[in-house]
């Protein structure tokens, strides 16, 4: 059963630490979202990869945040340093690159920053 | 400013009965559109989708119809179950691919 996964699902820091997510899209999918769930914004995005280079990081704060694809496997969405306001859920999803397509969500990270 | 824009937080229905969850964009080159449904501690998953060249797409219980002039579209669900109570999620299709989502309606269907 083909799923995105994301590690870790929670994660409790301070204000001031690094925060580092992980991803790892569906085999043979060669597009990567990050968006980010909040109250009032729903779903937002953050960050997309195609073939594992970045194409829009327009709704990223550039100055704590950074998101990379090391390999195909892997992408990573980094805040350092991180602030109470970037306590969200996180979510990664990914696709095959095809137009009108659905993407497949993970389970997201709870983040808390305190 | 949100291009995709869902203006109720939150609706509750009756069990058997009909909910109707509704969506507005203001951008008139989005093309496809997608219903997403949310359960708690777990991603967002697909539902249905409509291409603009349609004006209804229908799948079981579930019917979305699109009002292009209007920029409007809506997802109905008949009957509404109480396994249907989640967050659903309106969709555009923006530039390079990328899904534009609103802001999410809570539906609670009860017994």
């Amino acid at each position: 059963d083909a799923r995105v996964t994301q590690t870790p699902r929670h994660k409790v820091t301070e204000m001031g630490q690094e925060v580092t997510m992980r991803c790892q899209p569906i085999l043979g999918h060669n597009t990567v979202f990050w968006y980010r769930q909040t109250m009032m914004q729903g779903l937002e995005l953050l960050a997309y990869f195609r073939n594992r280079a970045p194409l829009d990081d327009s709704g990223m704060p550039k100055d704590r945040f950074s998101a990379e694809m090391p390999d195909a496997t892997l992408a990573t969405l980094k805040i350092q340093p991180s602030e109470p306001r970037d306590s969200a859920v996180y979510f990664c999803a990914s696709g095959m690159g095809q137009s009108n397509e659905k993407l497949f969500f993970g389970s997201g990270t709870q983040l808390s920053v305190l | 400013d949100q291009q995709v824009k869902q203006n109720s937080p939150s609706l509750s229905v009756q069990e058997g009965r009909i909910s109707i969850l509704n969506c507005d964009y203001t951008n008139s080159m989005f093309d496809y559109f997608l219903w997403y449904k949310k359960y708690p501690a777990e991603g967002p998953t697909f539902l249905i989708s409509i291409s603009s060249i349609k004006d209804k797409n229908e799948d079981g219980r579930f019917t979305v119809f699109l009002n292009k002039s209007a920029k409007h579209l809506s997802l109905h669900i008949v009957p509404s179950q109480p396994g249907d109570s989640a967050v659903y999620f309106c969709a555009a299709i923006g530039g390079y691919n990328k899904l534009i989502f609103g802001a999410g309606t809570r539906l609670a269907v009860h017994p």
